[in-house]
């Protein structure tokens, strides 16, 4: 069974600073895809960011860019220039060849001005 | 529409009762999803559709929760006999097909069994 870890229930960044969100999985399938979700309060989920297993290159998107690490099983987002609006809870996300998402916990991510 | 439509927002129903919840899916997309969000706790997928029928239901808890999708498009979550542990946020998610293309939520159902 797939299962996704997120270990930092909270984190804080002043604002335009940079910070680092963490993510372990693991899985026996070599072919999958890997995603960050934001949530603000008002629910809904947000992609952020999305990289393919098979892709050596770490996706970048914006403000937002993942540090992939297949052998160790790793996928962290980095979130440059913190802006107020990043605030919110960011999961972290697998899927595979059984086409159903699986989440970890989150991080509640908070942006101080 | 132009996202993911769920409702209601939010449900407040007593233990035991029946309850719907429903999910408009874009318009086109194929793939429909049900997840199940507890407090503090990342989703937990449900049950998924592709068109009519159910692909895989094999998140639902017990026999007590059922779905369907009869024309492919709106999909019902059905709930009989609720319990305070059913309370939770239900994510509607889909997706134009299946494989990596991107899958749009809905805004949820905040469902609360008193």
């Amino acid at each position: 069974a797939q299962t996704v870890t997120q270990s930092q229930p909270e984190m804080s960044v002043q604002e335009a600073e940079t910070v680092t969100l963490s993510c372990t999985y693991d899985t026996s399938e070599n072919n999958y895809y890997l995603f960050w979700y934001k949530q603000p309060p008002s629910r809904q989920m947000i992609l952020v960011i999305r990289q393919e297993a098979y892709k050596q290159q770490n996706a970048t998107e914006n403000r937002f860019s993942v540090n992939f690490q297949k052998a160790a099983k790793s996928f962290s987002l980095k979130i440059s220039d913190s802006q107020l609006g990043d605030t919110a809870m960011y999961f972290c996300a697998f899927t595979g060849g059984s086409e159903k998402l699986v989440f970890g916990k989150g991080t509640k991510l908070t942006v101080n001005p | 529409g132009a996202g993911v439509s769920q409702t209601p927002s939010n449900k407040v129903t007593e233990k035991g009762k029946y309850v719907e919840l429903r999910c408009d899916p874009i318009s086109g997309h194929t793939a429909l999803y049900w997840y199940r969000q507890s407090l503090g706790q990342g989703p937990e997928f449900l049950i998924y559709f592709q068109g009519t029928g159910a692909a895989d239901d094999s998140g639902l808890p017990n026999d007590r929760f059922f779905a369907v999708r009869p024309e492919g498009s709106v999909s019902t979550l059905k709930i009989q006999r609720t319990e305070r542990g059913d309370s939770a946020v239900y994510l509607c998610a889909s997706r134009l097909n299946q494989g990596n293309t991107e899958a749009f939520f809905g805004q949820g159902t905040r469902l609360t069994v008193v």
